[in-house]
This record gives structure tokens, sequence and C-alpha cells, in this order.
């Protein structure tokens, strides 16, 4: 199976501030990787696929990166409805893995 | 427009069955490239990929639960259905199911709570 590794598991940070997550995967995923948000009692939305590549309807401020084994998430000037739960997930093979997670807080 | 809704017992008790029912609209289970997943989420916890199934019927289970799990769909009346049998009290959370786009999961239904508990 491929682990999938998320840093940090939390993180505060202000309103206006750039913030960057780390998913690090056991193989090459071949940029095979998505990223979810996921709410307080929401299900989990798909924020990017194929590693870089924007969801129909998710503001720009979102960008991912990163090839071989290690991605990044980064949102820049962070909204208030960006504070949340993020998940990596690696797509290339199965079992369909998630890291596990990074809260995101409000300083 | 794509929906998923998901619906189950809401309470059972350990040993039993899980069935669980993804009844969605928007979209065709036999176009090429769709499928439909099911994933779980503990309490307070993190995501885990259950089962899949494709356009062509194709199944995919996560090997660490394979031997309990049955995915089926009902392509006429835009069904796919999830079994788990033995259930325990760590099969307790939130089971949502969605639709997935070769290797996504781009649209997700609300979830349903599942408690296993005496």
């Amino acid at each position: 199976d491929i682990q999938m590794t998320q840093s940090p598991a939390s993180l505060s940070a202000s309103l206006g501030e750039t913030v960057t997550i780390e998913c690090l995967a056991s193989e090459d995923i071949y940029d095979i990787l998505a990223w979810y948000q996921q709410k307080p009692g929401k299900s989990p939305q798909l924020l990017i696929y194929d590693a870089s590549s924007l969801h129909t309807g998710v503001p720009s401020r979102f960008s991912g990166s990163g090839s071989g084994t290690q991605y990044s998430l980064k949102i820049n000037s962070l909204q208030p409805e960006d504070f949340a739960s993020y998940y990596c997930q690696n797509g290339l093979s199965a079992p369909l893995t998630f890291g596990s997670g990074t809260k995101l807080e409000i300083k | 427009q794509v929906t998923l809704k998901e619906s189950g017992p809401g309470i059972l008790q350990p040993s039993q069955t899980l069935s669980l029912t993804c009844s969605f609209s928007g979209f065709l289970l036999s176009a090429s490239s769709v499928g439909v997943g099911w994933i779980r989420q503990p309490s307070g916890k993190g995501l885990e990929w259950l089962a899949t199934i494709g356009w062509e019927d194709v199944k995919h289970y996560n090997p660490s639960l394979k031997s309990r799990l049955t995915i089926s769909k009902d392509t006429s009346n835009n069904q796919v259905f999830l079994k788990i049998t033995s259930v325990d009290t760590a099969d307790t959370g939130t089971y949502y199911c969605a639709h997935s786009d070769y290797y996504y999961f781009d649209y997700w239904g609300q979830g349903v709570m599942v408690t296993v508990s005496s």
C-alpha cells in the first residue's frame, strides 16, 4: 500500500496569510494526487487533482504543486471560509489512501 | 447536476451486517471512467477508502477490509450498495458515497452516520 504522510497535523494562521501543507508519498505516485477540503459536519470537497489542476469552482488562491513523492497545497491570502481540514489522497493505485489530515485554525 | 445521497440503518449491533445504499442522479454509472466509491470517517478522525465500483462492473476493495465488503450496483435505478459483514464498534462512523472520475472523488454525498453498539 502507498502511505501518505501529511504535515503539519494542525496549523494556526491569520486572515490574509499564506500557508502550505505538505504530503509525502511512500513511493512515486506520478502526480496522481488530490487535495480535499472538509469543513466541520460537512462532506469533503475536491480542490485539486492531478497534483496541480484546480477543480471546477475552486478559487484561484488554492494551488497544488509537487512531483514524485513530494506534494504541497498552498493557500494564498487566507479567507474566513478556508479554515477547515485538508486531506491529500493517492489515486495511483488501490487501495486509495488518504493523508491523516491537516486542521487549519484561525489565529 | 450530480447528487448522491446515502442511506443506512443508523444503529446496529456487533456481528450484524451493515447495508448501505447510495442513490445518485446527474450521471450514468455506465459511462466510461465513471465510478462510485465508499469512504468512511470515524468521528473526529481521518478518511478511509473502502471500495469503488466502476462503469464495467469492475470492483476494487480496500485489502484491509476486503473479506467483509461487497459492493454492487443497480444501474437502472441509479443505486450503489455496500455491505459490511461482522461489524464491530470500530465500524462506527460516517459513511460517504462519492462519484469518482478515474482516481478522484469529485462529488460527495452528505454522509450517513452509522453506530455499532450493543
